[in-house]
Parts: C-alpha cells; structure tokens; sequence
C-alpha cells in the first residue's frame, strides 16, 4: 500500500508570502503529525491530530502557522508572511492511533526554502 | 520537559566493524524508545523501538539496542557495519498518549571501505 506522502517536495518562496504544504496520510490512521526539521538537527514536533481535531499544537512556533485536517484525512500545513527562519523540511508522519506504542510513518518531507 | 541527547554527530567506523550510536533521555519515567535512520533524500524510517516488552531490542537490518534504566540509556549497536548503514540515525522518546516524538540531534554514520 502507499505511504506517507507529501506534496511540493520543494518550494521556494518569498519572505512575507503565504505557503500551503499537503500531507496524504495512510489510508486508516487516524493521528497525523508534523515536524519541523532545521538543518543539522533532528525533527521538533509542531501539532498533531486525532482524527479531524488538533489534540497538541504545542509545537507551533507562532500564531503565523496553522494546520487544518477537515475530514481526518488529508492535512494541511499553512504558514503566514513566512520568514527566511522558517526555511527547514517540514515532515508528515501518521500512525494508526495515538498509542505511544504505535509507530509512526514519516512522509518524505517538504524542503521549504524562503528567499 | 522530556530531551534526548546523542554523543557524537558524527561517527566513523571501518566496514565490518562494530557500530556503536548513544543515545541518553531525561525520563524517571521509562518511556517509549525508537531509533529512527535517515537515508540520503528519503523518509525517516523506523529501525526498532522499546515498548517495555523486553530490554535488548532488535531491529532491522541487524541493529539492537539495549534499554539500561540505570543508565537512562538506549545505544545503538551492530556487530558489524557495512557500506549500506551509511546514514543519519536518530533516537526519539515518547512518553504520553498522543506519541509526541522528542528527537536527538541526530549522528551521522559514515562507513569507511
């Protein structure tokens, strides 16, 4: 079956510009994660869901991004007037549920790069 | 707040040699432990984890890891590398419901022929 997939693979915008990146989980799994990776670091948790609902958005950095998954399944990740500190790969991963036993399924990422 | 630190971003061996990757959490709880590798434009994909079933865990492609409570250890290791273990690998923790992945920095492995 597919995987985790994410589409642009790359985008390249301007400073103060709007993005959208798409996140397609597997089929049936009901939580949905994103992270931000900056280079030469591991990836930081940003939000997750549980079905159509935010459970944690903890890790958003500010009030410029926002996610959104309306029917639970495809989500969507929005940054506003994106800034040159945003430019890292942003990850998608999902797993079955939210058990912390349950292995999460990492997209291939989107490489973000604001000019 | 939960962290992970992996000793070494960089580590190198000989092929064939043993692979040795560290990886300390900051837990008095024990938590969920994974090890995750990275290959060169792909995903993150996952080499094994520890869910308390058992304390020495295997994973693909040869590797285990051993959970050492004392320790709050979670090292990486296998016997002997070869030129396709080349990658990132990183160690994540989770300790709650919601499986909010904490990662480390992440060592890069370099396998010398």
């Amino acid at each position: 079956g597919a995987g985790v997939s994410q589409t642009p693979s790359n985008k390249v915008t301007e400073k103060g510009k709007y993005v959208e990146l798409r996140c397609d989980p597997i089929s049936g799994h009901t939580a949905l994660y994103w992270y931000r990776q900056s280079l030469g670091q591991g990836p930081e948790f940003l939000i997750y869901f549980q079905g159509t609902g935010a459970a944690d958005d903890s890790g958003l950095p500010n009030d410029r991004f926002f996610a959104v998954r309306p029917e639970g399944s495809v989500s969507t990740l929005k940054i506003q007037r994106t800034e040159r500190g945003d430019s890292a790969v942003y990850l998608c991963a999902s797993s079955l549920d939210p058990d912390g036993n349950n292995e999460q399924f990492f997209g291939p990422g989107t490489r973000l790069t604001v000019l | 707040a939960q962290s992970v630190t992996q000793l070494g971003s960089h580590v190198s061996v000989s092929e064939g040699a043993l692979v040795l990757l560290r990886c300390n959490y900051s837990s008095s709880v024990p938590p969920y432990l994974f090890w995750y590798v990275q290959y060169p434009n792909q995903g993150l994909q996952l080499l094994l984890k520890y869910t308390s079933a058992a304390t020495l865990v295997k994973g693909i492609n040869g590797f285990e890891a051993e959970f050492k409570k004392s320790e709050t250890s979670f090292h990486l290791t296998k016997p002997s590398a070869h030129m396709s273990d080349a990658a990132e690998y990183f160690c994540a923790v989770s300790m709650e419901y919601g499986n909010k992945l904490v990662f480390g920095a992440g060592t890069i492995l370099r396998v010398k022929s």
